[in-house]
């Protein structure tokens, strides 16, 4: 079975520019969440889908936000670049929403902001 | 890697030596408890997991520990490997919730071959 792919693997961007981003979801996996990995403050929680619906949101500002289809992919979108965007965007699918749902992780999409 | 540049605490362990790694968690409420192993260019993978009705549990030459009276978990890897060198991390959780994964600090294990 396929795991979690993202693309691209690598981005280049300038400030104010904005961004999209793409998660496949394992198959048969309902649930996509992403999180941001900084050497600052390390995996921080971004936003969970299941069933197209946004169920949860960290604590980052509305510049951040995604959206689920209906096959289960995900897109992250980040406007108005700033420097401190720069990060590796992990996402990890998992089968359900909640903790007993073991959450597998892609490659991330390494973001530089310039 | 995708690892690199973190400004990680790292363990230095000799090859065939156990290595243990430690974690303090933050939420008492929490009650299901996670390692992850990221290596470079990779997304963090499942190690072991433990729910806090336990204090102890093993998989394959991994054993966590869990102190719920300090908030703390341990990570050991026994016989440790060059394969083992990685970032680990640990997060937290609560069974039942529907409330994202809080992940720790992480820490880079290096293995001198």
């Amino acid at each position: 079975k396929a795991g979690v792919t993202q693309t691209p693997r690598y981005l280049i961007k300038t400030r104010g520019q904005q961004v999209t981003l793409s998660c496949s979801p394992i198959s048969g996996h309902r649930s996509v969440s992403w999180y941001q990995q900084t050497p600052g403050q390390g995996l921080q929680f971004l936003f969970e889908y299941f069933s197209e619906t946004q169920r949860n949101k960290g604590n980052f500002p509305g510049r951040f936000s995604g959206r689920q289809f209906s096959n289960s992919r995900s897109e992250m979108n980040v406007s108005t670049l700033e420097l401190g965007d720069s990060a590796l965007y992990l996402c990890a699918s998992s089968l359900g929403q909640g903790a007993q749902f073991e959450q597998f992780f892609g490659p991330g999409t390494r973001l530089t902001v310039l | 890697g995708e690892s690199v540049g973190l400004h990680l605490p790292t363990l230095s362990v000799q090859e065939g030596d156990n290595s243990i790694i430690n974690c303090a968690y933050s939420n008492s409420a929490s009650d299901y408890f996670i390692w992850y192993k990221q290596e470079s260019g990779k997304g963090p993978q499942f190690i072991i997991d433990i729910r806090s009705n336990m204090d102890k549990r093993q998989g394959q030459r991994v054993t966590v520990l869990l102190n719920k009276t300090v908030k703390h978990l341990s990570l050991q890897i026994a016989a440790t490997q060059p394969g083992d060198s990685a970032v680990y991390f640990c997060a937290e959780n609560k069974i039942g919730r529907n409330t994202p994964l809080v992940f720790g600090k992480g820490t880079r294990l290096s293995v001198i071959a």
